[in-house]
């Protein structure tokens, strides 16, 4: 089965510091990797994804994520954090590339920014 | 780009009453749905699948008779939150595919937040 850990339940940064956010999936076949970010109250908004290729993937708001089979990882990575991206960030596997399996959710990390 | 709406956004009901939450696939048509439920603070996790023309299929755990889904169209997914209760209070979320398949990740409509008092 697939599950997914995001071992940090909270983290804080400063205002353009640099961020990375943790992901390890176990899954036995090629992974499908997501990282969704919530706001509060809100749904989900997709901010890249892995499904093959290039390792490292490009997202959107200055967001990019490293695949690293060996590490069973795909940590969440942004150069200079703003203010706005204060939420709750979800890391996620399904099995295939299209949409029709759901997926699995980790636990969350929420993000704080302080000045 | 491809959009999930989800109706209503908040409600708010009496307990022993029926809630009634829709979620549509506005640009594309979409044989499978999927419903979430996300408790404060905490990750989404799976309650069921909904497939156009057929039954949905229950994650283990989950009421089929309490949560009632409909897929009657490639459009639209209903879930009824039937005789609710206050324990029933969550966040509920959709999401869905493009049929065509391919690489569309999956679309999730903004939830609903139902408050049974």
């Amino acid at each position: 089965a697939q599950s997914v850990t995001q071992p940090d339940i909270h983290i804080t940064v400063s205002e353009g510091a640099s961020l990375e956010l943790r992901c390890n999936y176990s899954y036995g076949a090629t992974p499908y990797l997501f990282w969704y970010v919530q706001s509060p109250g809100q749904g989900l908004q997709l901010l890249l994804k892995y499904f093959s290729g290039d390792t490292l993937v490009q997202g959107i708001k200055g967001f990019e994520a490293e695949f690293k089979r060996s590490q069973s990882s795909f940590n969440l990575r942004k150069p200079s954090v703003h203010w706005s991206d204060a939420a709750e960030y979800f890391c996620a596997v399904g099995e295939q590339a299209s949409g029709n399996t759901p997926l699995v959710f980790g636990k969350g990390t929420r993000l704080s920014v302080i000045a | 780009g491809a959009v999930v709406s989800q109706h209503p956004s908040r409600v708010i009901c009496k307990s022993g009453t029926s809630v009634k939450i829709e979620c549509r696939s506005l640009d594309f048509q979409a044989t499978t749905m999927f419903w979430y439920r996300q408790f404060p603070k905490q990750s989404l996790m799976l309650m069921a699948t909904s497939n156009e023309g057929s039954k949905a299929t229950y994650e283990q755990g989950v009421e089929k008779d309490k949560f009632l889904i409909n897929h009657a169209s490639l459009t639209l997914s209903t879930l009824t939150v039937t005789s609710a209760h206050p324990e029933d209070s969550s966040f509920y979320i959709c999401s869905a595919s493009p049929r065509t398949g391919g690489n569309s990740p999956l679309h999730f409509g903004n939830g609903t937040r139902l408050t049974v008092t």
